[in-house]
C-alpha cells in the first residue's frame, strides 16, 4: 500500500543535542509538508516542501532545519533541542496543494 | 484570517448515541473542508471532505454538509462505537489544498 513512513516513532534526545526525524512516501506526492502537534492541540505547520522549493511558516524558529534530498524522502533536522520542541512531529504530503495525507508521527522526548 | 472553531471536547457518549460534532470557519473566498481523526498515538487520517457548497462528505457512518449560509461543516454519525473514540480536527484550505487551518479538535470517548 502507498504510504507515508516516519522513523523513528520514538524519539528521545538530550537538551540541545541535535537530532534528525525522517519520512519516507510511496506516493510520488510533489509536496512534503512538516507539523509540530503539541499535547491536545492541532497540528501547526512548520515548513512544507513544493518540489524542490523550501516554505518556511513565519513563526517558525530558526532552530527548525528541513531537507528534501528526493522525491521520496524529507528530514526535519532541530539543531538544539529544548524542552519546549518535545512534541509529535507529523510529517504529510500532497499531489499538488490536494488534500494531505499525514504519516503516523513520531513522538520526541527531550530529557 | 482564516480560521476554524469547533466545539470544546471532551465529548463523551454511550455506544450507539447519536454524535454531533459542531464546525464552523471564517475564510475568504470559497474553502475546502475537512474533517481528519486521530487515533491514540497515531496521525491524522481523513475522514471525509467536500469542496463546494451543499456537498456531503460520508466515510465510515459519518456524514457532514458544507453549509455556505451559516459557514458550518458539522461531523454527524448516527450510532457511535467505542472503536469512534479518537480526536476529531475540522479544517479548511482557502484554496484546495492550500494553507490548510485546524480547528482545535475535539476528543470523543464512547463507553461501551
Amino acid at each position: 500500500d502507498a504510504m507515508v513512513i516516519q522513523n523513528p516513532r520514538y524519539q528521545v534526545t538530550q537538551f540541545g543535542k541535535p537530532v534528525t526525524l525522517s519520512c519516507s512516501q510511496t506516493l510520488n506526492h510533489n509536496v512534503m509538508y512538516w507539523y509540530q502537534q503539541k499535547s491536545s492541540q492541532a497540528p501547526k505547520l512548520l515548513f512544507h516542501y513544493y518540489d524542490k522549493d523550501f516554505n518556511n511558516e513565519a513563526d517558525t524558529p530558526d532552530n527548525f532545519q528541513s531537507r528534501r534530498p528526493n522525491t521520496s524522502f524529507c528530514f526535519l533536522d532541530i539543531r538544539s533541542p529544548g524542552l519546549g520542541d518535545a512534541a509529535m512531529y507529523l510529517c504529510a504530503t500532497s499531489r499538488e496543494l490536494g488534500e494531505q495525507f499525514f504519516g503516523p508521527g513520531t513522538r520526541l522526548t527531550v530529557l | 484570517g482564516d480560521s476554524v472553531t469547533q466545539m470544546e471536547g471532551p465529548v463523551t457518549l454511550s455506544e450507539e448515541a447519536f454524535l454531533t460534532i459542531n464546525c464552523t470557519y471564517t475564510a475568504t473566498g470559497y474553502p475546502s473542508l475537512f474533517w481528519y481523526v486521530q487515533y491514540p498515538g497515531e496521525g491524522l487520517q481523513l475522514l471525509l471532505k467536500a469542496t463546494k457548497a451543499d456537498d456531503k462528505g460520508s466515510n465510515k457512518g459519518f456524514e457532514a454538509t458544507y453549509r455556505k449560509e451559516t459557514t458550518s461543516f458539522h461531523l454527524e454519525k448516527g450510532s457511535v462505537q467505542v472503536s469512534d473514540s479518537a480526536v476529531y480536527f475540522c479544517a479548511l484550505s482557502a484554496t484546495y489544498g492550500q494553507n490548510f487551518v485546524f480547528g482545535p479538535g475535539t476528543r470523543l470517548s464512547v463507553l461501551p
